[in-house]
């Protein structure tokens, strides 16, 4: 059972316009989400983060959205750049997990020049 | 900056023979995991180490992997035989306890491929 939900497994956008990365989840004692990038031949990179107290978390060009009574979240990146091109996994944890991160599997973001 | 540091990056070995993999965490982070991550998916935590004892390794598939951390620095994970599905990627990372999840700083991943 996933309980972190990724349905694009790619999203293709053209440069400088917003890209918007979507997550679902299930669980409703996760209080904290992340989301992480990753290149390719590398570890993933922790990008921002959101508690479950906020509903908007912005960091630059990256904003994080969560919607708890819909168990959602989303990434907006904006304007998009070439060097975002990567698989951004959206992560979430339970303090009473001890914050053991659960995973979704990725999407694929294509920035087209 | 500090990082955590992985090796070796790149692995290719045969069906059933052993492989190791090394990892040296971010200097003074006590929490140190294991994580698979298959094309496609995302990362799968194999091991986690608070300090030199394990905190949670039921996702580690115990009749051929195996996980230490003696001096509760460094980590070695080891797989003995290897099958070919383990073809993946390790992730090796580390984290400060009691920072809350958003601290968990990952190394660059060791790639394993099974012939």
């Amino acid at each position: 059972d996933q309980q972190v939900k990724q349905n694009s497994p790619s999203l293709s956008v053209q440069e400088g316009r917003i890209s918007i990365l979507n997550c679902d989840y299930t669980n409703s004692m996760f209080d904290y989400f992340l989301w992480y990038k990753k290149y390719p031949a590398e570890g993933p990179t922790f990008l921002i983060s959101i508690s479950s107290i906020k509903d908007k978390n912005e960091d630059g060009r990256f904003t994080v959205f969560l919607n708890k009574s819909a168990k959602h979240l989303s990434l907006h990146i904006v304007p998009s750049q070439p060097g975002d091109s990567a698989v951004y996994f959206c992560a979430a944890s339970a303090r009473d997990s001890n914050y053991q991160l659960i995973w979704g599997a990725g999407t694929k973001l294509i920035i087209k020049p | 900056e500090a990082e955590v540091a992985q090796s070796p990056r790149y692995k290719i070995t045969e069906k059933s023979q052993a492989v190791a993999f090394w990892c040296d965490p971010i200097s003074g982070h006590a929490t140190l995991y294991w994580y698979r991550q298959i094309l496609g998916q995302g990362p799968e935590l194999l091991v986690q180490f608070q300090d030199e004892s394990v905190v949670d390794d039921s996702q580690l598939p115990k009749d051929r992997f195996s996980a230490e951390r003696l001096k509760g620095v460094d980590s070695t994970l080891k797989i003995q035989p290897a099958e070919l599905g383990d073809s993946a990627m390790y992730l090796c990372a580390s984290s400060r306890p009691g920072q809350g999840a958003n601290t968990i700083y990952f190394g660059e991943g060791s790639w394993l491929t099974v012939v």
